[in-house]
């Protein structure tokens, strides 16, 4: 079955640096997703992404954030100055253009540590 | 805002009891409802979802889900569990839009 596939597993860095967490997306799947989980806490949506743009993101994905598609099958999530309560899980998803929204294929996520 | 609402935090049950986890959501409109597992160390999967029909949906390892649009609610069931259901179960809804509100997440632990 074919997988949403993130990188890496597991960033460690440093507060104030930048990170950028990967997604390779399922090829056919058209909407893109990333979410994140805070140790203990709900699924948090981050942001979507739709024909090259963001269609809709929540207040947690201030400026700090990004994303971007830039070859056409990596999907990824940048944050230009990572802070202590960054650290979480994310997670990248995808769907088929002709599945419901909401009915997500995830990624194994990232594990993301501030120190 | 929509908002969903999942009543118990920890379940812990033996092997061979039923199981119901309660969800409720706050939207008025037509909603896709989801009901995902987490297994200890993996990712999120889709258990089953339920988008229009009959309102008894059944998903994969036995579970089944129930919609009551009279009560807002999408509790998730299984007749007898197995200690591989050991895991945390997050309900989930969509209203349509691109963004999908995921419950706090409930705990369940099946005792061998």
């Amino acid at each position: 079955e074919p997988e949403v596939t993130q990188t890496p597993s597991h960033q460690v860095t440093q507060m104030g640096q930048e990170v950028i967490l990967r997604c390779v997306p399922i090829s056919n799947h058209l909407y893109f997703y990333w979410y994140r989980q805070i140790l203990g806490q709900k699924v948090e949506f981050l942001v979507s992404f739709y024909n090259n743009e963001i269609s809709e993101k929540s207040e947690i994905f201030d400026d700090q954030f990004s994303v971007e598609r830039p070859d056409g099958s990596n999907f990824t999530l940048k944050i230009r100055s990572t802070k202590l309560e960054d650290s979480a899980m994310y997670f990248c998803a995808s769907r088929a253009p002709d599945r419901i929204p909401g009915g997500y294929t995830f990624g194994s996520g990232t594990r993301l540590t501030v120190v | 805002a929509q908002s969903v609402s999942q009543h118990n935090h920890h379940v812990i049950l033996s092997e061979a009891a039923s199981l119901e986890l309660g969800c409720n959501y706050s939207y008025g409109g037509t909603v896709n409802l989801f009901w995902y597992v987490q297994y200890p160390g993996q990712h999120l999967q889709l258990l089953l979802k339920y988008f229009s029909g009959d309102p008894l949906v059944k998903g994969i390892k036995g579970f089944e889900a129930e919609f009551i649009k009279s009560k807002f609610s999408f509790n998730l069931r299984k007749p007898s569990v197995q200690w591989s259901d050991t895991a945390e179960y997050f309900c989930a809804v969509n209203a349509g839009g691109f963004k999908t509100i995921f419950g706090a997440g409930t705990r369940l632990f099946v005792k061998a």
